[in-house]
């Protein structure tokens, strides 16, 4: 069965700074992968897919993912953060349906 | 299009009372999902629909927990009866899914669960 894993419960990151949230996944075939982002009290917005093709992708919000498959990771980057992006973030892999990671929540401070 | 419709947003509700989530997906879409979401768990699938049959049913928690799709517009979740450890964010989301094309899914604003 599909699973991801998201090593990182929480991060903090200054503003400005960068950030790289991980993903690690677990499939037989060639994955569909997807970031998506929860802020506090909403659903879920997607940030950017993986299908095929070229490795790195990239999303809104100034946020991009790089698939490497020989490291069966799909870990996600913004350059520069803002205090906006303090959120809850998921990575899911899917296969008919989304199985997501435990999510990865992101503070940002001053 | 207003993207997935969820009612209510918020729902408390008496241990033993019957509690019915509903869901609007986006028109044109052939498969919908409903989500739960809690601290211990992190987001589970309950069911999968498509074309509005149930294909995947395999997360729902016990037999007090019912969902139906009568048409490709409408669901609902059905709690009966409602116990406090069915407290959660439940979701709904929809996708429009087709063969070999990943498929992206669309969620509503969810709806929050309190049995007391």
């Amino acid at each position: 069965a599909q699973s991801v894993t998201q090593p990182d419960i929480h991060i903090t990151v200054s503003e400005g700074a960068s950030l790289e949230l991980r993903c690690n996944y677990s499939y037989g075939a060639t994955p569909y992968l997807f970031w998506y982002v929860q802020s506090p009290g909403q659903g879920l917005q997607l940030l950017l897919k993986y299908f095929s093709g070229d490795t790195l992708v990239q999303g809104i919000k100034g946020f991009e993912a790089e698939f490497k498959r020989s490291q069966s990771s799909f870990n996600l980057r913004k350059p520069s953060v803002h205090w906006s992006d303090a959120a809850e973030y998921f990575c899911a892999v899917e296969d008919y349906k989304l199985s997501f990671g435990a999510g990865t929540t992101v503070t940002v401070r001053a | 299009d207003a993207g997935v419709i969820q009612s209510p947003r918020h729902e408390v509700t008496e241990m033993g009372q019957e509690v019915t989530l509903r869901c609007k997906p986006i028109s044109g879409h052939n498969s919908l999902f409903w989500y739960r979401q809690t601290m211990m768990r992190g987001l589970e699938l309950l069911i999968y629909f498509n074309n509005n049959v149930p294909i995947d049913d395999s997360g729902m928690p016990e037999d007090r927990f019912s969902a139906k799709m009568p048409n490709a517009s409408f669901s609902t979740l059905k709690i009966q009866p409602s116990e406090p450890r069915d407290s959660a964010v439940y979701f709904c989301a929809s996708s429009l899914a087709r063969q070999g094309a990943s498929t992206e899914a669309f969620f509503g604003q969810g709806t929050r669960l309190t049995v007391v």
